[in-house]
C-alpha cells in the first residue's frame, strides 16, 4: 500500500526558532501534497497545497512567510515553521496523492511544541 | 467558502449499542464523500462515498451518500470499545487539485 513518513514525529523547540517538517511518500510519487493542522479536539484544517515544482497555493489565512512550503521532488515536501511561538504549537498531518490517483495517503503526523 | 458540518460532535454509549453519524456538506464542483478514523495519530481511511444510494459496507461500519441532499451517514452496529476515536467526513473537490475539505469531526466514546 501507499505510505507516507513523516519526519520528525515529535519536535521542542523554543520561540523564535525555525522547525522543518518533511513529508516523504515512500513507495510512490506524489505530484500533489497537502499540508494540514490540528489542534486539541479539533478537526483538520488544510493551510496548503504542494504541487512539485511549482509554488504552493495557502489557504486563506495562513501566513505564506511563517509557514514556508518547498516540494522540490515527487516524493518530498517540507514545511518550515519559521519563528516560531506558542500559538503555533498543534499536530501537522501531510497528505500525498499519487500521480495516478486521486486517493490522498496521510503521514503518522509531527506534533510541534514550541516553548 | 467550502463547509462540512459533522453532527453529533460527541457521542457516549456502551458497548453493543449502534450509532450514527452525520455529515452534511457543501463543496465546490463535489467530487466524493471521504470517511476516517481517527485515533491517536494520522486518520486512517474508511470509505470513499461517490454515487447516491450506494450502501459501502466493511464488517460493523457502513455508509451512504445522499448527492441531492448533500449529506451522508456513518452507521456503526455493535459497538466495542476499540471503535472509541474522532471520526471524521471531507468532502473532496473537483478542483484545486481534490482538496479535501473537513469536518469538524464527532468525538466517539464507547465504554465496556
Amino acid at each position: 500500500g501507499a505510505v507516507v513518513s513523516q519526519h520528525p514525529s515529535w519536535v521542542i523547540c523554543k520561540s523564535g526558532t525555525s522547525v522543518k517538517i518533511e513529508c516523504r511518500s515512500l513507495d510512490f510519487q506524489a505530484t500533489t501534497m497537502f499540508w494540514y493542522r490540528q489542534f486539541p479536539k479539533q478537526s483538520l484544517m488544510l493551510m496548503a497545497t504542494s504541487n512539485e515544482g511549482s509554488k504552493a497555493t495557502y489557504e486563506q489565512g495562513v501566513e505564506k512567510d511563517k509557514f514556508l512550503i518547498n516540494h522540490a521532488s515527487l516524493t518530498l515536501s517540507t514545511l518550515t515553521v519559521t519563528s516560531a511561538h506558542p500559538e503555533d504549537s498543534s499536530f501537522y498531518i501531510c497528505s500525498a496523492r499519487p500521480s495516478t490517483s486521486n486517493e490522498q495517503f496521510f503521514g503518522p503526523g509531527t506534533r510541534l511544541t514550541v516553548l | 467558502e467550502d463547509k462540512v458540518v459533522q453532527s453529533p460532535l460527541s457521542l457516549v454509549v456502551h458497548e453493543g449499542d449502534t450509532v450514527t453519524l452525520n455529515c452534511s456538506y457543501e463543496v465546490t464542483n463535489f467530487r466524493s464523500l471521504l470517511w476516517y478514523k481517527q485515533e491517536k495519530k494520522a486518520p486512517t481511511f474508511l470509505f470513499m462515498l461517490t454515487s447516491s444510494g450506494i450502501e459501502k459496507k466493511s464488517g460493523r461500519l457502513s455508509s451512504i451518500l445522499d448527492k441531492k441532499e448533500l449529506f451522508s451517514i456513518l452507521n456503526i452496529t455493535a459497538t466495542q470499545t476499540g471503535d472509541s476515536a474522532i471520526y471524521l467526513c471531507a468532502g473532496r473537490s473537483g478542483t484545486s487539485y481534490g482538496k479535501l475539505t473537513f469536518g469538524q469531526g464527532t468525538i466517539l466514546t464507547v465504554h465496556p
